[in-house]
């Protein structure tokens, strides 16, 4: 299993450009790199997805360098509806041996005024 | 309603008894997912399965028992329930075709085993 490792918790103010990096060491050819949002009492939301390179949507970008040992999530101009729990997934996509997904352990982000 | 639902929402049992929580998706989703989401782990996966009849084990799958039957029912199954066992149980399903893997979550059901 690809394990993940993110920074427990990280602290911004309204406006700013918040980058959070996640660490996968032990990813395997077929996976993917998806980021998630929770807020409290409520299920993961999908953020965004990505392979390698440069991914960007409407809320955010992922970059994954050349080795795809690590990812960062960039959330551009936060605000304080963005203060939440975001996760980092490793997934395996694909048949055969089936797909393990690991989930990091999240990193709480407080966006202040 | 479309979507993902879970029931129950919330959900308190004693020691050693059977509890089954539902799991139900309008998508047709070929994949859905089993996870537990205690504090200091993050989300855990139980089991997984993808499609009618397949099932696999996740990271965390033992005193649990799955079953899927029909594609958009996946039920979970605590045989003889701990008290370890309390927990957030989220469901999930995700599409198996190509064109994107995002994972879509329930709400999530409270167990609470006293």
């Amino acid at each position: 299993l690809a394990k993940t490792t993110q920074p427990i918790s990280m602290d911004s103010y309204e406006g700013q450009e918040v980058n959070i990096t996640c660490s996968h060491n032990n990813i395997a050819t077929n996976d993917y790199i998806t980021w998630y949002q929770q807020f409290p009492s409520q299920g993961p939301r999908f953020i965004i997805q990505g392979y390698k390179t440069k991914v960007t949507n409407e809320v955010a970008s992922l970059f994954i360098p050349a080795d795809r040992k690590s990812s960062t999530l960039s959330l551009p101009r936060v605000s304080l509806s963005d203060t939440a729990v975001y996760y980092c997934l490793v997934e395996g996509i694909g048949t055969g041996g089936g797909n393990k997904l690991t989930f990091g352990t999240g990193t709480q982000l407080k966006v202040e005024l | 309603d479309a979507g993902i639902t879970q029931s129950p929402r919330y959900k308190i049992t004693e020691t050693g008894r059977q509890v089954t929580l539902m799991c139900h998706q309008t998508w047709s989703h070929s994949y859905m997912f089993w996870y537990r989401q205690d504090l200091g782990h993050g989300l855990r996966l139980i089991y997984y399965s993808a499609a009618a009849d397949i099932t696999d084990k996740g990271e965390v799958p033992d005193g649990y028992v799955v079953s899927r039957s029909k594609t958009e029912n996946f039920p979970l199954t605590l045989e003889s329930a701990t008290r370890s066992q309390t927990s957030v149980y989220f469901c999930a399903s995700r599409s198996g075709t190509s064109g994107g893997y995002e994972q879509y979550f329930g709400p999530g059901t409270r167990l609470t085993v006293t």
